[in-house]
């Protein structure tokens, strides 16, 4: 049974550039959450995505977007990067949060520098 | 803003020692999560509770939520050198699908 797979697991940009990051979901899963995490810091919440619609959003600006595919898998994609988007991003599944007890399963992350 | 304040942020001890992390807040959660972080690595869930007033036990770890649902508390009894790593409490907001995460306690224990 794959958990939460996402790719690639290391990129290096430049400011102005723009980034796509991968998550497949854990299987059974439906519901696909992104987070940003810096250096020292917990988790901060992006947005979550279930049937294929951003139902949830953190604090962040509209250069973060995402969209999920009917198998559930995700893409977050983060325009004009500025030196402060260099995190750790992290996409978690989980099953239909509001109707369980809401566990997330987390892939290993995404290692983004913005050089 | 909804925050989640861990305390302590850091934590060194020796290997045997207790030691208690805590999670406050002023919002109301549905449910509350622990995670722990190795380097490089995402979280990786450890317990959930739901019921305010709830305990749970793992081997040598203790969880409690708060009966008023805001607040949670993790207790090693024990600790060993594997228990080293990031302790992350998270709770998901009533009424929402948001997840708002802890600040973080990192823990390290000495042999």
């Amino acid at each position: 049974d794959a958990g939460v797979t996402q790719s690639p697991t290391h990129l290096i940009k430049t400011r102005g550039q723009q980034v796509t990051l991968r998550c497949s979901p854990k299987s059974g899963h439906d519901t696909v959450s992104w987070y940003q995490q810096a250096l020292g810091q917990g988790p901060q919440f992006i947005f979550q995505y279930y049937e294929e619609e951003e139902r949830q959003r953190g604090n962040f600006p509209d250069r973060f977007s995402g969209h999920q595919f009917p198998n559930y898998s995700s893409e977050l994609n983060v325009n004009a990067l500025l030196l402060g988007d260099s995190a750790l991003y992290l996409c978690a599944s989980s099953f239909d949060s509001l109707s369980s007890t809401g566990e997330l399963f987390f892939g290993e992350g995404s290692r983004l520098t913005v050089l | 803003t909804q925050l989640l304040e861990q305390s302590p942020q850091f934590l060194s001890i020796q290997e045997g020692e207790n030691l208690t992390v805590y999670c406050n807040s002023s919002s109301v959660f549905s449910s509350l999560q622990w995670y722990r972080q190795e380097p490089g690595e995402g979280p990786v869930l450890l317990v959930t509770v739901v019921t305010g007033g709830e305990v749970k036990k793992l081997k040598r770890l203790t969880f409690q939520f708060g009966d008023a649902r805001k607040d949670s508390s993790l207790h090693i009894t024990a600790a060993q050198t594997g228990d080293t790593g990031l302790y992350l409490c998270a709770g998901l907001l009533s009424g929402t699908y948001k997840y708002i995460f802890g600040t973080g306690t990192r823990l390290k224990v000495l042999a």
